[in-house]
């Protein structure tokens, strides 16, 4: 199956910085999606972008799938922005996503 | 707007109980899916369904079983339950996969499945 691989795995940010997440896959995929799982353990989509880039308020991803990789920016960091922030990928022809493991996000005060 | 909803969300089971959990979603979703997470880890796929009627394997299928007797409904099943089944699941529906824009999938709050 198609592997996913995150880094950095933990990363601590002072509120206000900038920072980067990157997922690797293995793969083609035909599907990518980011999610944030909050400390609740609730996870929530963030960006379904298996090629291109897309924007949402602080957030921004993109995702170049010829070179098979995904980034998500997180441009001044909140408190709130805190959590686990994990990728997913679901290879071309396939119809299992698999999930990367995960970015630990700490953004302190 | 309930989405995905999974029953119940804490339980505590003593090994070689057995237990189902339900997850139902209300955007009349082909493909549902049960994920495991570990502390520390991120998502194990068990099983999923394409459809209903329809289920298959995912990475970590051993000792659950599944049903899909609804397109709106997807049940996980603990015949015997042990303690490496002590996890948080969590179920998720989407509308297709493959290449079509849009295929956000969608999880559930999550089931606490402590198992002693």
């Amino acid at each position: 199956g198609i592997q996913v691989e995150q880094s950095p795995p933990d990363l601590i940010l002072q509120e206000g910085a900038n920072s980067t997440l990157r997922c690797n896959f293995s793969d083609s995929v035909n599907n990518l999606q980011w999610f944030h799982q909050n400390p609740w353990g609730q996870l929530i989509n963030l960006f379904y972008i298996p090629s291109g880039t897309k924007q949402n308020g602080r957030l921004s991803a993109t995702t170049v799938a010829t070179e098979r990789y995904s980034l998500l920016y997180i441009s001044s960091s909140q408190t709130t922005d805190s959590g686990v922030y994990f990728c997913a990928a679901l290879k071309a022809a396939g119809n299992k996503l698999t999930f990367g493991g995960g970015t630990r996000v700490l953004v302190k005060p | 707007n309930a989405g995905v909803t999974q029953t119940p969300k804490f339980r505590v089971l003593k090994t070689g109980q057995s237990m189902t959990l339900l997850c139902a979603q209300d955007m009349n979703h082909e493909y549902m899916y049960w994920y495991r997470q570990d502390p520390g880890m991120g998502l194990r796929l068990i099983h999923y369904s394409v459809g209903e009627g329809t289920t298959a394997k995912g990475e970590v299928p051993d000792g659950y079983n599944v049903s899909r007797l609804k397109k709106q409904n997807f049940l996980l099943g603990l015949e015997s339950a042990a303690p490496s089944q002590t996890s948080v699941y969590f179920c998720a529906s989407s509308g297709a996969t493959g290449g079509y824009t849009g295929n956000t999938i969608y999880f559930g709050e999550g089931s606490w499945l402590t198992v002693v």
